[in-house]
């Protein structure tokens, strides 16, 4: 089944206390992006990956880190989570066919807690 | 910079139809979107519209698109409960940069 998969799903940590969100997709898009989601505030772009060994800031990368060694992988990094990072965070790909149409696959999302 | 407006709340009665609106700013979108959000759940692809159709249908679901007032809506026909969810709006556009932008969503809430 093609899907886009985040792990973990939930997860409740301490400040500081360095933490990583995986996501990966088995459709073999080259876009990814990783996406926080805040009441009152929609979707905030975070980072986002065009390919292996490209990655870009988005609008509120402040306090994270990303990686992508492979096509399937893009690890969202939190080295020190503060408490204004307490969100609900999703992954999205792209192939290429839509990159140019911004159509994009969700993960099912990633609640983050940090007191 | 780009910016997408939606109001945060909608409650209509089963059966009734629901309208759901999104104003944006960039005026060199390409495509628009409709996601839907239930709860729990990742954003699911709904509908979308390119920016030279004015409307498009697909089943229950009408996107009526205004350019000159960069205003787009969504119209769900017999609204049920089943529909009860969370909607976004997003638009894509290629100046600056190929770029996605969501609205605030809007959570609709369907009552008997």
């Amino acid at each position: 089944e093609a899907q886009v998969t985040q792990n973990p799903r939930y997860l409740i940590t301490v400040t500081g206390k360095k933490l990583t969100v995986t996501c990966s997709q088995n459709m073999n898009h080259e876009y990814m992006s990783w996406y926080r989601q805040d009441p009152g505030l929609g979707l905030r772009q975070i980072y986002y990956s065009m390919n292996v060994e490209v990655t870009d800031k988005g609008d509120v990368p402040e306090g994270y880190k990303v990686s992508r060694k492979e096509k399937r992988n893009f690890p969202l990094i939190l080295e020190s989570p503060s408490p204004n990072q307490t969100s609900l965070y999703f992954c999205a790909s792209s192939p290429p066919e839509r990159e140019n149409t911004g159509e994009l696959f969700f993960g099912e999302g990633s609640r983050l807690t940090v007191l | 910079g780009e910016d997408v407006e939606q109001s945060l709340f909608l409650s209509v009665r089963e059966g009734d139809s629901s309208v759901i609106n999104c104003t944006y700013t960039d005026s060199s979108s390409t495509y628009l979107y409709w996601y839907k959000q239930e709860p729990g759940a990742g954003l699911q692809l709904l509908t979308y519209i390119f920016s030279n159709m004015d409307m498009k249908q697909d089943q229950r679901l009408t996107v009526l698109l205004n350019k000159k007032d960069k205003h787009l809506s969504l119209r769900i026909a017999d609204t049920q409960t089943g529909d009860s969810a969370i909607y976004f709006c997003a638009e894509f556009s290629t100046g600056g940069g190929n770029k996605l932008t969501f609205g605030t969503g809007t959570q609709l809430k369907v009552e008997l």
